[in-house]
């Protein structure tokens, strides 16, 4: 099945450790999105990609990286600098990421908690 | 600042009753509007997409767009415990812009 891939569910990060998130999607979507939710809000756009090798920082790139080195691939790295990271991570595809209006798809989501 | 606004409720509907849920958007230029199904702890799914003014029906679920008062409507009818979830709205020039979402309680 079609689909998009996020791992691992849940993930717990200690106090000045980097960790990375992965995304794969199956779907042949050129465009690829992270996206952090917390508890009681909306979705706030980290990062965004719309081809391999090019991405673009959303609202609350600081303390987060990227690469899109495959079209499938998307991984996200919650760095160090990222003081409150603990929240619900979002990944997302759609068919191109430019001005029509191509619906986003999500991943299952990964829950990152710093202990 | 491009914002999308929501009721962040919540609301609350008898079951088999419509639920009404609204949108409001800042950027006039907006072409394109998607309504998202939250449940508690799950990633978002599509419900509906609407590009032109006026309704859009799909089984139990209408969305409403009109474009010269910037907002976006989705009703539920004959309303389902199963439909309760966060319901959020996003809205789409060059880039999606996400409302916080609405809370929708069906009670049985």
């Amino acid at each position: 099945d079609g689909g998009i891939t996020q791992s691992p569910k849940y993930l717990f990060r200690k106090e000045g450790q980097n960790v990375t998130l992965s995304c794969e999607q199956n779907l042949n979507h050129d465009a690829m999105y992270w996206y952090r939710q917390d508890p009681g809000q909306g979705l706030r756009l980290i990062y965004y990609s719309q081809i391999v090798n090019d991405f673009q920082k959303g609202d609350i790139a600081e303390g987060y990286s990227v690469s899109r080195e495959k079209k499938e691939s998307f991984p996200l790295t919650v760095t160090s600098a990222q003081k409150n990271p603990t929240a619900f991570y979002l990944c997302a595809s759609s068919l191109d990421g430019g001005l029509t209006g191509n619906t986003i798809y999500f991943g299952e989501g990964s829950w990152l908690t710093v202990v | 600042q491009k914002e999308v606004e929501q009721n962040s409720g919540p609301l609350s509907v008898p079951e088999g009753a419509i639920a009404s849920l609204n949108c409001t958007y800042s950027d006039r230029v907006s072409q394109s509007f998607f309504w998202y199904r939250q449940y508690s702890g799950k990633s978002p799914e599509l419900i509906m997409s609407i590009y032109s003014n006026g309704d859009k029906e799909d089984g139990r679920f209408t969305a409403q767009l009109n474009k010269a008062s910037q907002y976006v409507s989705l009703l539920i009818r004959d309303s389902q415990p199963s439909d309760s979830a966060t319901y959020l709205c996003a809205v789409k020039d060059y880039q999606l812009i996400w409302g916080a979402g609405t809370k929708l309680i069906i009670k049985p």
